[in-house]
């Protein structure tokens, strides 16, 4: 199976900052990557697929980006709705796994 | 309005089965794979299985394959979940959820979670 290692686990930032998470695949999955935004209590929110495609009706302060294996999600300005546990998911092959999760707070 | 609706959780002694339904509404279901995810308490998101659109090809992962059947009704627009010996480590919310598109680009619509909880 493929694994998805995220860093960091979590990360305090403040409002207007910029935030970096990123994904790291222990073998190749070409860009077949999504990262799904999580709030507490709530399902999962799809932010991007493909690695960089940002999904419809989200924020574009949300960006995605591929080098090799390694895979980013950039917040360019954070906004206090940004709180939340954010996941990268590999579907290149089966079973499609998914990150540990980087919790987000905001200071 | 794209909406999936899980039912079916509640609780299970070990060893034990439950069925778990989603009931999909606002897509054309019989299009789409469909898949399972779980999540344990205060832990990550586990994926648990896929079906193709057709029902014809499923995938699962490690931790269910042998125990779990991913199952769909594309008259009756509803996926299940047959869950059977079920351990202790199953207890999770789990959600269903569409795939946007094909297999490759995620999931776009989830439902609200349904609890299972296996205890003695």
């Amino acid at each position: 199976d493929i694994q998805m290692t995220q860093s960091p686990s979590s990360v305090s930032a403040s409002v207007g900052d910029r935030v970096t998470i990123t994904c790291r695949a222990s073998q190749g999955i070409s860009s077949w990557l999504a990262w799904y935004q999580q709030k507490p209590g709530k399902a999962p929110k799809l932010l991007i697929s493909a690695a960089s495609s940002l999904q419809s009706g989200v924020s574009s302060r949300f960006s995605g980006s591929r080098s090799g294996t390694e895979f980013t999600l950039t917040i360019s300005s954070l906004r206090p709705e940004d709180l939340a546990t954010y996941y990268c998911q590999q579907t290149n092959s089966f079973p499609h796994t998914f990150g540990q999760g980087t919790k987000l707070e905001i200071k | 309005e794209v909406q999936l609706v899980e039912s079916g959780g509640g609780l299970v002694q070990p060893g034990g089965s439950l069925r778990l339904s989603c009931a999909a509404s606002g897509f054309t279901f019989s299009s789409y794979p469909m898949t399972w995810v779980r999540q344990a308490p205060g832990k990550g998101l586990e994926w648990v299985s896929l079906i193709s659109g057709s029902g014809e090809i499923t995938y699962y992962g490690d931790s269910v394959k042998g125990r779990f059947t991913i199952s769909r009704d594309n008259s009756m627009k509803t996926l299940y979940l047959q869950m059977n010996n079920l351990r202790v480590e199953d207890t999770a919310v789990y959600y269903c959820a569409k795939c946007f598109v094909g297999y490759y680009y995620g999931m776009d619509v989830w439902g609200q979670g349904t609890t299972v909880t296996v205890s003695s």
